[in-house]
């Protein structure tokens, strides 16, 4: 019964190479989300959605592309991996607010740890 | 902008004492804030959270923090640490607009048998 899931939970491969990691949530959330956590453990949004359709994008290279065929699923789609790329990657997932002054608290998958060498 | 800022990114102490982890926030509106623990090789989990009910707030595991608008802090503190409690700190802050949360540089903490 978990609540976010993560597939793979390691991933190694090369430059140059492409590859998914997949997210999914049962916990009937709108919002789902994707961080990056480089070695120093700091943790950077990297995209969000709500009901499929992307609210934040912050400043990320367009290599990573997500995508989110239901509310339930956000999947990561990196093409043409950098050294850079390596990091561990979370998906978490939330109610979404009604109302501006509202604030759910995010609920975080495993991680993916991706090693690109 | 919003940002949170956490001292000390190693902090060590001895089973049985008192755990401080501090956590400093910058806000342009009343902030929510919020405490995650991360255990090695986990997902982060929340602690407890501040959303202007009150403001000292308990969270799990005998964890809690003070919301103090004059000093702009919300640190945690637990009063007796616990071996299993070492694990990777961190605070987090958010507008709420987008639900979108900032993340401090985390906190580790090593508890001392």
């Amino acid at each position: 019964d978990t609540a976010v899931s993560q597939t793979p939970k390691y991933l190694v491969t090369q430059m140059g190479n492409d590859k998914s990691i997949k997210c999914e949530q049962n916990l009937g959330h709108d919002t789902m989300y994707w961080y990056k956590q480089d070695s120093k453990k700091f943790l950077k949004i990297m995209f969000s959605y709500n009901n499929k359709e992307l609210i934040i994008n912050e400043t990320v290279p367009n290599r990573f592309s997500p995508k989110s065929p239901d509310k339930a699923h956000l999947n990561l789609h990196i093409n043409s991996l950098e050294l850079g790329d390596s990091a561990v990657y979370f998906c978490a997932s939330s109610q979404a607010p009604l109302l501006a002054e509202q604030l759910y608290e995010q609920y975080f998958g495993p991680g993916t740890r991706l090693t690109v060498t | 902008a919003q940002s949170v800022t956490q001292l000390g990114s190693h902090v060590s102490v001895s089973e049985g004492a008192l755990v401080l982890l501090r956590c400093n926030y910058s806000s342009s509106v009343p902030p929510y804030l919020f405490w995650y623990v991360q255990y090695p090789n986990q997902g982060l989990q929340l602690l407890l959270k501040y959303t202007s009910a009150a403001t000292l707030v308990k969270g799990i595991n005998g964890f809690e923090a003070e919301f103090k608008k004059s000093e702009t802090s919300f640190h945690l503190t637990k009063p007796s640490a616990h071996m299993s409690d070492a694990a990777e700190y961190f605070c987090a802050v958010s507008l709420g607009t987008g639900n979108q949360f900032y993340f401090g540089t985390g906190t580790s903490l090593t508890v001392i048998p």
